[in-house]
């Protein structure tokens, strides 16, 4: 079945800074990429998601970047904001199944 | 648009007595799965839903867990009788149904205590 990895598994950040975390997954039939914040004691929300049909996303701050052919995604957030603070889980699904969630990332953004 | 309805929030029990969840997706999804978050890890599928007809539990102890959804809308994950590493918490979460459909909505989950 599909594994995802997911690095850092800690990050700090100086406010203003940027911020990126990885991911990698195994099964190349994978073909959906969300990216999920989840503050402390909440629920995960999307934040953005990615298509296996696009190479790269971007809303505001926030944009995702994939490469197939080595089958791994990233997150990147620009100009990184106290309200940043969370920690981030990536995952990965195929044909909207099964989605397989990374240990996640928890970013600190400094002030 | 109401959100993905869990109860209870708070659940704390002693090793090998019973708890329920219970869940209320999205009106219309026809997607609900179940989620075990460890603390510190990422969510886990336990048990994903089309309808009434479960897609996926393969990763779902079957010897002390069960989950339904008999009517094809809410769902009950049950856990019978508890460990003390089912300490989690539970994810219900829905979407819509087909291969293009994204986005999961997660509830705000059900953070069990086993002692």
């Amino acid at each position: 079945g599909e594994n995802v990895e997911q690095h850092p598994s800690t990050l700090s950040v100086q406010e203003g800074d940027s911020a990126v975390i990885k991911c990698t997954y195994s099964d190349s039939a994978s073909n959906y990429f969300p990216w999920y914040k989840q503050e402390l004691g909440k629920r995960p929300q999307l934040i953005i998601d990615i298509r296996s049909n696009v190479g790269e996303k971007k809303d505001q701050r926030i944009a995702v970047t994939l490469n197939k052919t080595a089958k791994h995604f990233s997150l990147h957030i620009t100009e990184t904001q106290p309200e940043d603070s969370a920690v981030y889980f990536c995952a990965a699904s195929m044909g909207g199944q099964n989605f397989v969630f990374g240990p996640g990332t928890r970013l600190s953004v400094l002030p | 648009e109401a959100g993905v309805a869990q109860s209870p929030r708070y659940k704390i029990i002693e090793k090998r007595q019973s708890v329920a969840f219970w869940c209320n997706p999205i009106s219309g999804h026809a997607t609900l799965y179940w989620y075990q978050q460890i603390l510190g890890q990422g969510p886990k599928l336990l048990i994903q839903f089309q309808n009434n007809g479960v897609v996926d539990d393969s990763q779902l102890p079957k010897d002390r867990f069960s989950a339904e959804r008999l009517k094809g809308v809410d769902s009950t994950l049950k856990i019978q009788p508890a460990k003390l590493e089912d300490s989690a918490v539970y994810l219900c979460a829905s979407r819509t149904s087909g291969s293009l459909a994204g986005e999961l909505f997660f509830g705000e989950g059900s953070r069990l205590t086993v002692l």
